[in-house]
């Protein structure tokens, strides 16, 4: 069965902490993407890579960073958290090309920053 | 821009009802298109695509969608809604899977 891992379920986190979010992925897949869910704001692409080491600001990177180094781990960076990102995070990965393209889910960090 | 729209932010419908739930992108081209179901405290379960060919789709858990190119349209049915069915669904596009673009999703409600 495929998979999307993130480390976390739930996150509380203090306002100015450094906090990492941790995605693994066991599809070989070329690409990973961060989202952010807020309530009627659906999801929102925060950054996203294509290959090791390579990556791109999606709608809303303000405030995150992003690491690749190996294929299938995906980091996703808060330099220093603030209230408003307490969110719901979510990891997926796709396949670059091909017939089977769908993007595939984490289960979803819930994050509270305090 | 891309875009998706999902116009309908809730629908309850009755168990055993029939359920369409809609779906507008905006794109230069025809997209790859989505519909996925989230419940609550979930990550997002893949219920069908479109890649191209026959417009009208199965899925998982019973679920259909029609695609329609003239009215840039992904709705997502099905005949006989379950009580497990209430959730959250998401219609998303892509063009080259290197960036999906979702709609702000549709919450069911399913009344027994």
């Amino acid at each position: 069965d495929v998979k999307v891992t993130q480390s976390s379920r739930y996150l509380v986190k203090r306002t100015g902490e450094k906090v990492f979010l941790e995605c693994v992925q066991d599809m070989d897949h070329e690409n990973m993407f961060w989202y952010r869910q807020d309530p009627g704001l659906g999801l929102r692409l925060i950054y996203f890579s294509y290959d090791v080491k390579m990556k791109e600001k999606g709608d809303i990177p303000e405030g995150y960073s992003v690491s690749r180094e190996k294929k299938e781990r995906f980091s996703l960076i808060l330099e220093s958290a603030s209230t408003n990102q307490t969110s719901m995070y979510l990891c997926a990965s796709s396949p670059q090309s091909g017939t089977g393209g769908e993007a595939f889910f984490g289960q979803g960090t819930r994050l509270t920053v305090v | 821009a891309q875009s998706v729209t999902q116009p309908d932010i809730h629908i309850t419908v009755s168990e055993g009802a029939s359920l369409e739930l809609r779906c507008n992108y905006s794109y230069g081209a025809t997209p790859y298109l989505f519909w996925y179901v989230q419940s609550p405290g979930q990550g997002l379960q893949l219920l069908l695509k479109y890649f191209s060919g026959d417009t009208l789709v199965q899925g998982i858990k019973g679920f259909e969608a029609e695609f329609k190119r003239s009215q840039s349209s992904f709705n997502l049915r099905k005949p006989s809604v379950h009580w497990s069915d209430a959730a959250e669904y998401f219609c998303a596009a892509s063009y080259n899977f290197n960036k999906f673009y979702f709609g702000s999703g549709t919450k069911l409600n399913v009344k027994p």
